[in-house]
């Protein structure tokens, strides 16, 4: 069964820090895989995923994640964090079904950052 | 575009008291999804619809019951609310298929006290 693992559920940085957040993956099948940012009193929003069409994504405000088969991970970074950057992040496995789309979310792992 | 709309935004019950949380989207989506958020947890699925006239159950359904009412609504009705249901509720709705690389996109949720 598909599965996702955060390290971390909450991770400090300092402005302008390197943003890293890691993901690991179970997955029996070559996975999709997401990562979403959920800023305060706010929905999930798409950050980026990948989708086996390169294995370095790169997303919305900076984020890029490397998928690394070989560790099943899909760790989430960012070079310099930003103030504006504290959220709770979450990373998500697509689960391959034949009639619908259903993604399993981690745990989160907020993010703080400290100026 | 609304996006995803989400009906109330707060809500608090007594334990028995029942209620619907409404949830509508105006992007033409196939899917819908009832998400709930506890701390630590992600966001577990309770239900989805994969297309108009079609609901599943998901990871945690006991005590809920869902309606696809249109393309556009999905509703979630508590019959007898619980205190274990205090969480966040999540609607959210993708384009759908058996493609499963979709995004899925998120309302901004219904915070639920059950007391």
């Amino acid at each position: 069964a598909q599965s996702v693992t955060q390290l971390g559920s909450h991770v400090s940085v300092s402005e302008g820090a390197l943003v890293l957040l890691r993901c690991n993956y179970s997955s029996s099948v070559p996975p999709y895989l997401f990562w979403y940012v959920q800023y305060p009193n706010q929905g999930l929003q798409l950050l980026l995923k990948y989708t086996s069409a390169a294995t370095l994504v790169k997303g919305i405000n900076g984020f890029e994640a490397e998928f690394k088969k070989s560790e099943t991970s899909f760790h989430l970074t960012k070079p310099s964090a930003h103030m504006s950057d504290a959220a709770e992040y979450f990373c998500a496995v697509s689960v391959v079904k034949t009639s619908y789309d259903k993604v399993i979310f981690g745990p989160g792992t907020s993010l703080s950052v400290i100026p | 575009n609304a996006g995803v709309t989400q009906t109330p935004k707060f809500q608090v019950l007594k334990t028995g008291q029942s209620m619907t949380l409404q949830c509508a989207q105006d992007m033409n989506h196939n899917s819908m999804y009832w998400y709930r958020q506890d701390p630590g947890m992600g966001l577990r699925l309770i239900y989805y619809s994969a297309s108009e006239g079609t609901t599943d159950k998901g990871e945690v359904p006991n005590g809920y019951n869902v309606s696809r009412l249109n393309k556009r609504e999905f509703s979630l009705r508590l019959e007898s609310a619980a205190p274990s249901q205090t969480s966040v509720y999540f609607c959210a709705s993708s384009e759908g298929g058996a493609v499963v690389f979709y995004e899925q996109y998120f309302g901004p949720g219904t915070r639920l006290t059950v007391t």
